[in-house]
């Protein structure tokens, strides 16, 4: 299957930062999510971004798909962004196509 | 916006009872999921169903079943549960394959 790999595993920010996530996928794909795990454990969708680039306030993201690679940037962070991030990417098969998540980077941001 | 709802954010069981994990969306959407998510060993796909009546096993079915009778609604049984069941449970939505997967605000559960 499709192996997903997540960098920085964890991180710390003061607040205000800018930063980088890098997500990393090991197959051609045909959707890729990020999502941000709140402290409740509720997934919630950041960006639905197979390829190119979206931008959602001081959020954005670039997926990159004949690199195979992904980015998550957050600009500006507050401490309400702290908690995990995770990138799930799924190709398409004939039956039973489903999403492959990394193991998430943890994001702290301190005040 | 979807909304998919989870029956119960907490539980707690006892070991051998049938336990019965309700998800239900509200975007006529084709596909449901299961996942349970566990520390260190992330987000695993335990069922997933394409249509109503028709259900696939994912990665981790043992020890579980699944029911959909009508589109809207996913559940999730443990037909005996065991402390090796305490977990969170996820449930996601998609409208099609390889569309955007939604989630429901999960389900601790703890089995003693």
């Amino acid at each position: 299957g499709i192996q997903v790999e997540q960098s920085p595993p964890d991180l710390i920010l003061q607040e205000g930062a800018n930063s980088t996530l890098r997500c990393n996928f090991s197959d051609s794909v045909n959707n890729l999510q990020w999502f941000h795990q709140n402290p409740w454990g509720q997934l919630i969708n950041l960006f639905y971004i197979p390829s190119g680039t979206k931008q959602n306030g001081r959020l954005s993201a670039t997926t990159v798909a004949t690199e195979r690679y992904s980015l998550l940037y957050i600009s500006s962070s507050q401490t309400t962004d702290s908690g995990v991030y995770f990138c799930a990417v799924e190709r398409l098969k004939t039956s039973g196509s489903r999403l492959t998540f990394g193991e998430g980077t943890q994001l702290t941001v301190n005040p | 916006d979807v909304k998919v709802t989870q029956s119960s954010r907490y539980l707690v069981k006892r070991t051998g009872e049938k336990v019965f994990l309700e998800c239900v969306q509200d975007m006529d959407h084709e596909n449901m999921f299961w996942y349970r998510q566990d520390p260190g060993l992330g987000l695993r796909l335990i069922y997933f169903s394409y249509d109503v009546k028709m259900k696939e096993k994912g990665d981790i079915p043992e020890g579980y079943s699944v029911s959909r009778e009508k589109k809207e609604r996913f559940s999730l049984i443990l037909e005996s549960a065991s402390t090796n069941q305490t977990s969170m449970y996820l449930c996601a939505s998609s409208f099609s394959p390889v569309r955007e997967q939604y989630f429901g605000p999960g389900t601790r559960l703890t089995v003693t």
